[in-house]
C-alpha cells in the first residue's frame, strides 16, 4: 500500500455519461496529480495541484474537469468522453516542498463504449 | 520535449542473471527516478538520484547518472522471477516539481 487509494479501480461508461473519478492521499502531501497511461505510450501528466491550487493543465480537452477541494482528495470529472479516451488513470501525491518523489495510487481502468 | 529514451524497450534474461536498463534525456535535471509498474497497478518508487549524485545504491539495485551525457542507467543484480515488471526513468525539472516520464522498458525474468 502507497497510502494513495482511488476509486473505483475499474469503470466502464458510455459516451453521453457523466461520471467521477476518486483519489485520496493518506501521506499529508501537499501536492497531487492526474496521470494518463495508454497503451504503448509513455505515462502523459495531465494536471498538478500544489496546496490545492492547480499549478499545470498539460492542455487536456476539457471534457476532463478536475477537482481538488483539500490536499487530501482529487477528483477527476469526466464528461462526453471518446472511446480514446479508454485508459489506465493514476493519481499521485508527493510533498510538494521539491523531492519530488511521488507516491501512486492503484490506477482506474476506465474503458469508453 | 522533455521526453527521452529509455532502452531497451523489452528485456528477458533468466533467473540470477543481471538486468541493465538505460535512460536518457534532452534538458537539464534537478533529478532523476526510477519506478517500476506491474501490470496494470499503480507505478512504485525504487531510488532517486540527484544531479549532483553520480551512483546510488539500494539492496539489488544500482543506478547511475551522467550529466554530461545526460543518461542514467538501472542495474538489477542476481534477478528474480518477482522483479518481472515494467520499469520507468523519470526526470524531475529544475523547480522539483513535475516529474517527466520516459516509455519505460518492459522487463521479464524467467525462472
Amino acid at each position: 500500500e502507497t497510502g494513495v487509494t482511488q476509486t473505483p479501480r475499474h469503470l466502464v461508461m458510455g459516451m453521453t455519461n457523466k461520471k467521477s473519478l476518486k483519489c485520496e492521499q493518506h501521506l499529508g502531501h501537499n501536492a497531487m496529480y492526474w496521470y494518463k497511461q495508454s497503451a504503448k505510450k509513455p505515462l502523459e501528466l495531465m494536471f498538478v495541484y500544489n496546496f490545492k491550487e492547480q499549478t499545470e493543465n498539460n492542455s487536456v480537452p476539457s471534457r476532463f474537469s478536475p477537482e481538488c477541494p483539500n490536499s487530501s482528495h482529487l477528483f477527476l470529472h469526466l464528461h462526453t468522453l471518446q472511446p480514446e479516451d479508454s485508459a489506465l488513470y493514476l493519481c499521485a501525491s508527493s510533498q510538494g516542498g521539491g523531492d519530488e518523489t511521488q507516491y501512486f495510487g492503484p490506477g482506474t481502468r476506465l474503458l469508453v463504449l | 520535449s522533455q521526453q527521452g529514451e529509455e532502452d531497451p524497450q523489452a528485456l528477458s534474461i533468466q533467473e540470477g542473471e543481471n538486468a541493465t536498463m538505460n535512460c536518457s534525456y534532452k534538458t537539464s535535471i534537478n533529478n532523476l527516478q526510477w519506478y517500476r509498474q506491474n501490470s496494470g497497478r499503480g507505478l512504485v518508487h525504487l531510488i532517486l538520484i540527484r544531479s549532483n549524485e553520480r551512483e546510488k545504491h539500494s539492496g539489488r539495485l544500482r543506478v547511475t547518472l551522467d550529466t554530461s551525457k545526460k543518461s542514467s542507467s538501472l542495474l538489477i543484480t542476481a534477478s528474480r522471477a518477482a522483479d518481472t515488471a515494467s520499469y520507468f526513468c523519470a526526470r524531475g525539472n529544475n523547480a522539483g516539481n513535475m516529474l517527466t516520464f520516459g516509455g519505460g522498458t518492459r522487463l521479464m525474468v524467467k525462472p
